[in-house]
């Protein structure tokens, strides 16, 4: 039973577009989610989160958009780059008294010249 | 300059036949994770280490273990690897544990993972 599901394996954006990377997740009890983006031979790097609070958080050429009452998140890159090109996590933190980060299977994000 | 390191970065094993992974921090940090990540899924934690205190996840099989003699260093052992364990093996840090108020604060630091082949 995934709590955090994406459900593109994959996705393929021209350079200087935009790329969208979508999430949707189950348990009503996560406090924030989180993405994180991973290169071959690399473990996963911590790239931006939002509170459960929050709509929108953004970071530079990185958006997040949270919408609480569709359980949906959203991560924005604008505009995209080939060094963006890698595969995108979602994850969610369950408050359990530490940091327990329930992972989506991601997304690998291709941006061509 | 590396922060979480995995040693080896590849594992092969024979089915049946003991195998330990080691995960080393120059972090500090406090939490210790594992993680084990198949082909095309979704990461999933194994257990987690507070300082000495070790903690399982409900549905980990009693096939893994874990050892933390230290701070810096953590180690996975595979009892009895089976062609179903074979898998990344994701190490990961934080610094701390959180309480229900706090802010997202430190995130998880992961290393670059063991793969362990199965034959």
């Amino acid at each position: 039973d995934q709590q955090v599901k994406q459900n593109s394996p994959s996705l393929s954006v021209q350079e200087g577009r935009i790329s969208i990377l979508n999430c949707d997740y189950t348990n009503s009890m996560f406090d924030y989610f989180l993405w994180y983006k991973k290169y071959p031979a690399e473990g996963p790097t911590f790239l931006i989160s939002i509170s459960s609070i929050k709509d929108k958080n953004e970071d530079g050429r990185f958006t997040v958009f949270l919408n609480k009452s569709a359980k949906h998140l959203s991560l924005h890159i604008v505009p995209s780059q080939p060094g963006d090109s890698a595969v995108y996590f979602c994850a969610a933190r369950e408050n359990t008294g530490f940091q327990k980060l329930v992972f989506g299977t991601g997304t690998r994000l291709l941006v061509s010249p | 300059d590396a922060m979480v390191i995995q040693n080896p970065r590849y594992q092969v094993t024979q089915f049946g036949k003991p195998v330990t992974l080691s995960c080393s921090q120059t972090l500090n940090h406090n939490v210790m994770y594992w993680y084990q990540q198949k082909s095309s899924q979704a990461p999933k934690l194994l257990f987690h280490y507070y300082d000495k205190d070790f903690n399982n996840e409900a549905d980990t099989p009693d096939n893994f273990q874990s050892r933390r003699p230290n701070t810096s260093f953590c180690f996975l052992d595979i009892r009895s690897p089976g062609l179903g364990d074979a898998a990344m093996y994701l190490c990961a840090t934080s610094r701390s544990r959180i309480t229900q108020f706090s802010g997202i604060g430190e995130t998880q630091y992961f290393g670059p993972g063991t793969r362990l082949l199965v034959l």
